[in-house]
């Protein structure tokens, strides 16, 4: 059965901090792994990341993929309170199984 | 206009009721989805199609079912409601072209079972 374990489950950060947000994955026949931002509505799409070692960055936002070691990691710098969310990470075969998500609240 | 839609956006119900969820997509996806999501536990996938002809069931499907009318079109049941059906339903499309799987969602529907 395939596996997306997310650390931490929450994350309490004053604004201008750095986070950083874990993602281990076991899927099977595994093609991508997908970061999503979901704030009380549906999850947005952040990053898709296919190939080891290619950093993805979209302004404060970045994130990296280990294909050997089995996990990704997203960064966010200097964060903002607009960054408050959970955090969806999700392993792709022919399916996406997600995580159960980072809750992040950034205070001002 | 969205790009994919769920009708109803909220729904309260009973406990032994018959309850469908709808989903339309206007992106020309052969892929679609239905996941479930409670709080602390991320989304679970319940369903999937990857055309008309195809459905196949996820990691959560006892207690469910679903029809694909159409290409644009993927409806989820719930043949007798129970209140731990209570929560947030979504559906999602992606390109089967797309080896990569992104997946594009809905604005959920919120369920609850009285």
């Amino acid at each position: 059965e395939d596996k997306v374990v997310q650390s931490p489950l929450s994350l309490v950060v004053h604004e201008g901090d750095t986070v950083t947000l874990n993602c281990s994955y076991e899927v099977t026949n595994f093609r991508s792994l997908l970061w999503y931002k979901q704030e009380k509505k549906a999850p947005t799409f952040l990053f898709m990341l296919t190939s080891s070692g290619i950093e993805k960055k979209s302004g404060r936002l970045s994130s990296i993929l280990d294909k050997k070691e089995l996990f990704s990691i997203l960064n966010i710098t200097a964060t903002q309170t607009g960054d408050s969310a959970v955090y969806l990470c999700g392993g792709s075969n022919y399916k996406l199984t997600f995580g159960k998500g980072t809750l992040l609240t950034v205070n001002p | 206009d969205a790009d994919v839609t769920q009708t109803p956006r909220n729904r309260i119900t009973k406990t032994g009721k018959r309850i469908m969820l709808e989903c339309s997509q206007t992106k020309g996806h052969d892929r679609m989805y239905w996941y479930r999501q409670d709080p602390g536990l991320g989304l679970r996938l319940i369903y999937y199609s990857f055309d008309v002809k195809d459905i196949n069931k996820g990691e959560i499907s006892d207690g469910y079912s679903v029809s694909r009318q159409a290409q644009a079109k993927f409806s989820l049941s719930l043949e007798s409601a129970i209140p731990n059906q209570t929560a947030l339903y979504f559906c999602a499309t992606s390109d089967w072209t797309s080896e990569v799987n992104e997946q594009f969602f809905g604005p959920g529907t919120r369920l609850t079972v009285l």
